[in-house]
């Protein structure tokens, strides 16, 4: 079946730093892959998405490339801002199946001034 | 442009009572989710509707659980009775269609604590 995984735990970074979280998928079929963001008291939001191997999605100074080699489509952002604190989500969608976006479980990332 | 309306945005009931959410769409959207996230996890798919029909529901429990959405507008998701684990935040997301499933949007959420 179609699943995500998301790097274990919180991250707590300053600001400025760099950021990296790592997703890694299983898919049968050719899946397109996107990163969601919920920030404090909000609904998830569409950050960016890839839908092709070799892609690169990219939006509010973050991007992530869809590696079908290494099944991966980390999200990174050279230098973050305290407004960057929020959840953030990977998941993959295939065509066909009803079209089902599965969700990873999410990481936390807070940056302190 | 209007967003996705979910509402009550809270609910504290005890177990075995029963609840309703309420979701309206995007203006236009024919797609409407519900999903549930558990604290700690990623959302999942309880019921997919495309206009007032079901497209999937295989995660959905539905010995408690039940939504409609008559009009193919607005959606209501059920649960009756409620047991412990059904504590959770539920969202709902609408998209244009089917074919763009993977660019939801979402609403607020709706958060469901059972004692």
């Amino acid at each position: 079946g179609n699943s995500v995984t998301q790097m274990e735990g919180p991250v707590t970074l300053s600001e400025e730093a760099f950021l990296t979280i790592n997703c890694t998928y299983t898919a049968t079929g050719y899946p397109s892959l996107f990163w969601y963001v919920q920030y404090p008291g909000e609904g998830l939001q569409l950050l960016l998405k890839a839908t092709k191997a070799d892609d690169k999605g990219s939006n509010k100074g973050f991007e992530a490339t869809y590696r079908k080699e290494t099944t991966s489509f980390h999200l990174e952002k050279g230098s973050v801002q305290v407004s960057d604190s929020a959840v953030y989500f990977c998941a993959l969608s295939t065509f066909g199946g009803n079209n089902r976006l599965a969700f990873g479980k999410g990481n936390q990332v807070v940056v302190i001034p | 442009e209007a967003g996705v309306a979910q509402s009550p945005r809270y609910k504290i009931i005890e177990k075995r009572q029963s609840v309703a959410f309420w979701c309206n769409p995007i203006s236009g959207h024919a797609t409407l989710y519900w999903y549930q996230q558990i604290l700690g996890q990623g959302p999942k798919l309880l019921i997919q509707f495309q206009n007032n029909g079901v497209v999937d529901d295989s995660q959905l429990p539905k010995d408690r659980f039940s939504a409609e959405r008559l009009k193919g507008v607005d959606s209501t998701l059920k649960i009756q009775p409620a047991k412990l684990e059904d504590s959770a935040v539920y969202l709902c997301a609408s998209s244009f269609r089917e074919s763009l499933a993977g660019e939801l949007f979402f609403g607020e959420g709706s958060r469901l604590t059972v004692l």
